[in-house]
């Protein structure tokens, strides 16, 4: 099914331990974002990309590291897990013209103690 | 940079009764502006899109909303809301021409109650 799919749906880490999220597109979309979402606060942009080889930081980057190697895969680390990092993580994804825009996944739910 | 703000945290409605809820954006360009939806438990979804042209647009189940450039707004309207309208509601903007960069308000809890 087209979309975009975000792996795991649920995860616990330890204080300092490190991980990736993983988020595939399947749409041949140029843009792809990472979100986290808390309560009260709406979501709030990580990083994002426009293309392949291509990233910036957004809102909220401190903590993450991403990389695009392709079209279709957009990854994000964290490097040393936080329990500021317990959150609800999306990916989306959106063609450059954003004209039916975002698609999100389903989400990773974050736990970090 | 541009922000949204979404006044209304948590909005407590009747079945049947009528709906606004507000978005402001700050951005001194042109805007694409969205709201998104998204049910307990599930990823946002897209409700409706303004990108041009008539002010008032109308999205999926029912929900309309208007572009008042003079205000920044883009206020989300349901003439009569369902049981199934519970959600949590977000506004977003993004400039003009770009998809890089979608801004979204902390949005606004909706609750029907039967």
């Amino acid at each position: 099914n087209a979309g975009v799919t975000q792996t795991p749906k649920f995860q616990v880490l330890k204080t300092g331990q490190s991980m990736t999220l993983q988020c595939a597109q399947d749409m041949n979309h140029e843009y792809m974002s990472w979100y986290r979402q808390d309560p009260g606060m709406g979501l709030r942009l990580i990083h994002y990309s426009v293309g392949a080889g291509i990233t910036d930081q957004g809102e909220v980057p401190n903590g993450y590291n991403v990389s695009r190697s392709t079209t279709e895969d957009f990854p994000l680390r964290l490097l040393s897990a936080a329990p500021s990092q317990t959150s609800v993580y999306f990916c989306a994804s959106s063609r450059q013209q954003v004209g039916r825009g975002y698609t999100f996944g389903s989400g990773t739910r974050l736990t970090v103690v | 940079a541009q922000s949204v703000s979404q006044h209304n945290h948590h909005v407590i409605l009747s079945e049947a009764a009528s709906l606004e809820l507000g978005c402001n954006y700050s951005y001194g360009g042109t805007v694409n502006l969205f709201w998104y939806v998204q049910y307990p438990g599930q990823h946002l979804q897209l409700l409706l899109k303004y990108f041009s042209g008539d002010p008032l647009v109308k999205g999926i189940k029912g929900f309309e909303a208007e572009f008042i450039k003079s205000k920044f707004s883009f206020n989300l309207r349901k003439p009569s809301v369902q049981w199934s309208d519970t959600a949590e509601y977000f506004c977003a903007v993004i400039p003009t021409g770009t998809a890089s960069k979608l801004t979204f308000g902390t949005g606004t809890r909706l609750q029907v109650t039967l």
